[in-house]
């Protein structure tokens, strides 16, 4: 299957400051990637919907100037988290669509557990 | 309401039993996924499909358009089948508007 890669897989830092968190589609070009957000045995959540070349779209009460997506080519969406806070702490998850003719398949890269001290 | 609803939400099994986890939905969806995220975190695509049956090894996921319902079966579960087990549903005819149920959470005891 197609491979989608998130780096870091964790990252502990201080409050205050900027974490970035890459998602990568390694062997297909994604025009739309998205950022979730899970926390301990919750199912995911949406925050953005990435498109290469445009503006994200961010769901209902995610903020746009906290969490930063960048999608400026086809294989590269990123996320970054400014003046990062405690709470920011949690698992963050991309996925990329895969789309070849019919309905899209997703693909999921493997998290990105922020902890923010 | 849930526009995507599982159950149960949490199961425990025995080893070598056949499991059955359910998906029932509101919205017309164009395709739906299944979803297996182990502990750790990673999130791996089991299938997508958008009518009948899929088969891959001891996993079958069937759906039925009209009653808007799918399921996921597991034949001769094994403990390495634990996991939390997701359907999302790709909403109308667009492939970018995937809503997600909760999530099942299975524990296959030895």
């Amino acid at each position: 299957g197609a491979v989608v890669s998130q780096h870091p897989s964790w990252v502990i830092c201080k409050s205050g400051t900027s974490v970035k968190i890459e998602c990568r589609s390694l062997d297909f070009q994604a025009t739309t990637m998205f950022w979730y957000r899970q926390f301990p045995k919750q199912s995911l959540m949406l925050m953005a919907t990435s498109n290469e070349g445009s503006k994200a779209t961010y769901e209902q009460g995610v903020e746009k100037d906290k969490f930063l997506i960048n999608h400026a080519s086809l294989t590269l969406s990123t996320l970054t988290v400014t003046s990062a806070h405690p709470e920011d702490s949690s698992f963050y998850i991309c996925s990329a669509l895969k789309r070849g003719g019919g309905t899209g398949e997703l693909f999921f890269g493997e998290g990105s557990r922020l902890t923010v001290l | 309401k849930n526009e995507v609803e599982q159950s149960p939400q949490n199961l425990t099994a025995q080893e070598g039993e056949f499991i059955t986890i359910n998906c029932s939905y509101s919205v017309g969806i164009s395709a739906l996924h299944w979803l297996q995220q182990h502990p750790g975190g990673g999130i791996v695509s089991l299938f997508m499909l958008s009518s009948g049956k899929k088969k891959h090894g001891r996993l079958i996921a069937t759906i039925n358009i009209q009653e808007k319902h799918s399921s996921l079966h597991i034949t001769a579960s094994h403990p390495r089948d634990s996991a939390v087990y997701i359907c999302a549903g790709a909403e109308g005819n667009r492939d970018d508007k995937i809503i997600f149920g909760k999530g099942t959470r299975l524990h296959i005891l030895p």
